[in-house]
């Protein structure tokens, strides 16, 4: 039990389709995130809500569209996604500042595959 | 700005041989040090991680000590098996911060 759960684990989606990812943190955090990672490509952030407000989008496609309803959900809208955007989604979420040596937590990602 | 930067991979070993996987960071401020693994197909885990300067971080063989006067953070592992394989990202979270800045990655395999 990471603490952090993401679903579906999988996803094959056509490029009209339109499909949610769904991540749930357990932990108590007031800091939730998206990133996207691609192969040979480093981790990408792609967008943060802290207390489920959104503070950061790093000039991600208007195709992807977060919602955090509450502190402990996080999910990410997707709608006519290209063959490149296929890759692995991973949410994560964290205390908003650094204490005491603490990391972030991140699920086991969504596989999405764009056909 | 903060930043990571690790050694290039893959780094390919057989096992039982001893792993380094080099890791320095440059920091404003006195940053928490982690190293994170990545199993394939699946999210990146904790592995070890260290809050200030000469603590060592350790977990399943693995170990890291944090040197501030060479602001280095190097992973290391004495007799290394198949199941290590894996990514491992380096990174840092300066103390009162956000952000976690993670270096590039580092693909490992073990073959037998």
């Amino acid at each position: 039990e990471t603490g952090v759960t993401q679903t579906p684990r999988h996803l094959v989606m056509g490029m009209t389709n339109k499909k949610s990812l769904k991540c749930e943190q357990h932990l108590g955090h007031n800091a939730m995130y998206w990133y996207k990672q691609s192969a040979k490509k480093p981790l990408e952030l792609m967008f943060v809500y802290n207390f489920k407000e959104q503070t950061e989008n790093n000039s991600v496609p208007s195709r992807f569209s977060p919602e955090c309803p509450n502190s402990s959900h996080l999910f990410l809208h997707l709608h006519t996604l290209q063959p490149e955007d296929s890759a692995l989604y991973l949410c994560a979420s964290s205390q908003l500042a650094e204490t005491g040596g603490s990391g972030y937590t991140f699920g086991s990602g969504t596989r999405l595959t764009v056909v | 700005g903060d930043s990571v930067t690790q050694m290039e991979g893959p780094v390919t070993l057989s096992e039982e041989a001893f792993l380094t996987i080099n890791c320095t960071y440059t920091a404003t401020g006195y940053p928490s040090l982690f190293w994170y693994v990545q199993y394939p197909g699946e999210g990146l885990q904790l592995l070890l991680k260290a809050t200030k300067a000469d603590d060592k971080g350790s977990n399943k063989g693995f170990e890291a000590t944090y040197r501030k006067e060479t602001t280095s953070f190097h992973l290391e592992k004495g007799s290394v098996q198949v199941s290590d394989s894996a990514v491992y990202f380096c990174a840092l979270r300066d103390q009162g911060a956000q952000k976690l800045v993670f270096g590039q990655g580092t693909r490992l395999t073990i073959n037998p």
